[in-house]
């Protein structure tokens, strides 16, 4: 069963506009939220983490939400770059044991 | 990536052969770790090891077999008991399985011909 389940599958956004990727979690253990940026043909990298005692991390245009009682995490693309083109995951683990991750979320940005 | 090298970055196997793929690392991490790619099913965990010698299976193992002989180095060998090999495969390092942050490979791109 998938533990972290995430949507949309895909986002068109024009530029400029606000990219928004949800997640849904049921393990109430896991404690560390990172979202990943995939570019087509390369491997993930870390964008953005957050852990379950901040409701809300900032960094440059992008952002995590976080809702402990929804057990929901989604990030926040603000004023979205052609640049930005790419698969989003988010995940979720438990520190010192595997991540689980989302199915993942294939983002276009038009020009 | 920066510190992770997959190889080959593409892969070619017949039906019934075995094939290694490599992950090398720079980074001194201790915990390492194999994920396949598939599209619409994200990463799922084949074998993930924290110190040398020593390996454990994670969700998706049949098929699969790793070893870890030197820090530095955790091969991924798909048999042929693998009946879906044709996928997107990441190698992962954490500096030990405490510490949070996962770095990721290239990936090697395995196709079954």
């Amino acid at each position: 069963q998938q533990q972290v389940k995430q949507s949309p599958q895909s986002l068109i956004v024009q530029k400029g506009g606000i990219s928004i990727i949800n997640c849904a979690y049921e393990n109430t253990a896991f404690d560390y939220f990172p979202w990943y940026q995939q570019f087509p043909g390369k491997g993930p990298a870390l964008l953005i983490a957050i852990r379950p005692d901040v409701s809300e991390k900032k960094e440059g245009r992008f952002t995590i939400s976080f809702n402990k009682s929804a057990k929901q995490f989604s990030l926040h693309i603000m004023d979205s770059q052609p640049g930005d083109s790419a698969t989003y995951f988010c995940a979720a683990s438990v520190t010192g044991n595997q991540f689980y991750f989302g199915t993942g979320t294939s983002l276009t940005v038009i020009p | 990536d920066g510190g992770i090298t997959q190889s080959p970055k593409y892969l070619f196997r017949k039906e019934g052969q075995n094939v290694t793929l490599s992950c090398e690392q720079n980074l001194n991490h201790d915990a390492m770790y194999w994920y396949r790619q598939d599209p619409g099913q994200g990463l799922r965990l084949i074998y993930y090891s924290q110190i040398v010698n020593d390996f454990q299976k994670g969700d998706i193992a049949e098929g699969y077999s790793v070893s870890r002989e030197k820090k530095e180095s955790f091969p991924l060998t798909v048999t042929s008991a693998q009946k879906n090999p044709t996928a997107f495969y990441l190698c992962a390092t954490q500096l030990d399985r405490g510490n949070t942050e996962a770095f990721f490979g290239q990936g090697t791109r395995l196709t079954v011909v």
